[in-house]
């Protein structure tokens, strides 16, 4: 099984910032990589699709990147309504597998 | 507008069996892949199935491989997860998504395995 892996699990940053979170792959899963943002007590939501397409509706100051094995999400300047925690997903091969995830806070 | 609606959680005894549903409307539920997706209380997200657009292809982890069953009805535009011989660690929020990749989610039901 692939295993993703998320750092830093916690991370506080203060509006405006510029917020990089990391997702690595166990192997090679070339560019089958999404992120979603799961706010308290909502649903998952899709923001990056293969590794740097932006999902339709969601803000131009995130951006995905990366390819092989290391991939991030960058929140170009953090506004309130980001705080969430944010998991990486592979469907390069089964099983599909999600990082553990990245809880991101206000500081 | 994509709406997908999961019914059927509840409380069931170890064992037991439960059908989930996923009503699904604002696109044409026949021409997309499905899937599944859990979260125990307080833990991360897990897949746990996938079915082609037929219904003639179906993927699942061994954690739930040969007690789940995804299923779906493309003239009910309804997606549905037999889950049998549930057990407490099948307690989560069942997830209906959209896509392989799971590009819209419902907003969940809750199963709770427990004597």
């Amino acid at each position: 099984d692939i295993q993703m892996t998320q750092s830093p699990s916690l991370l506080s940053a203060s509006v405006g910032d510029r917020v990089t979170l990391s997702c690595k792959a166990s192997q090679n899963i070339y560019k089958y990589l999404n992120w979603y943002q799961q706010k308290l007590g909502e649903a998952p939501k899709l923001l990056i699709y293969y590794t740097n397409s932006l999902q339709t509706g969601i803000p131009s100051r995130f951006s995905g990147s990366g390819s092989g094995t290391d991939f991030t999400l960058t929140i170009s300047s953090l506004q309130p309504e980001d705080v969430a925690t944010y998991y990486c997903y592979q469907y390069n091969s089964g099983p599909y597998t999600f990082g553990a995830g990245t809880k991101l806070e206000l500081k | 507008e994509v709406q997908l609606v999961e019914s059927g959680g509840g409380l069931v005894q170890p064992g037991r069996s439960l059908k989930l549903s996923c009503a699904a409307s604002g696109f044409t539920f026949s021409n997309y892949y499905m899937a599944w997706v859990r979260q125990a209380p307080k833990k991360g997200l897990e897949w746990v199935a996938t079915i082609s657009t037929s219904g003639s292809r179906t993927y699942y982890p061994d954690s739930v491989k040969g007690r789940f069953t995804i299923s779906r009805d493309n003239a009910k535009s309804s997606l549905y997860l037999q889950m049998n011989s549930l057990k407490s660690e099948d307690t989560a929020t069942y997830y209906c998504a959209r896509r392989e990749y799971f590009d819209f989610w419902g907003p969940g039901t809750m199963v709770t395995v427990s004597s």
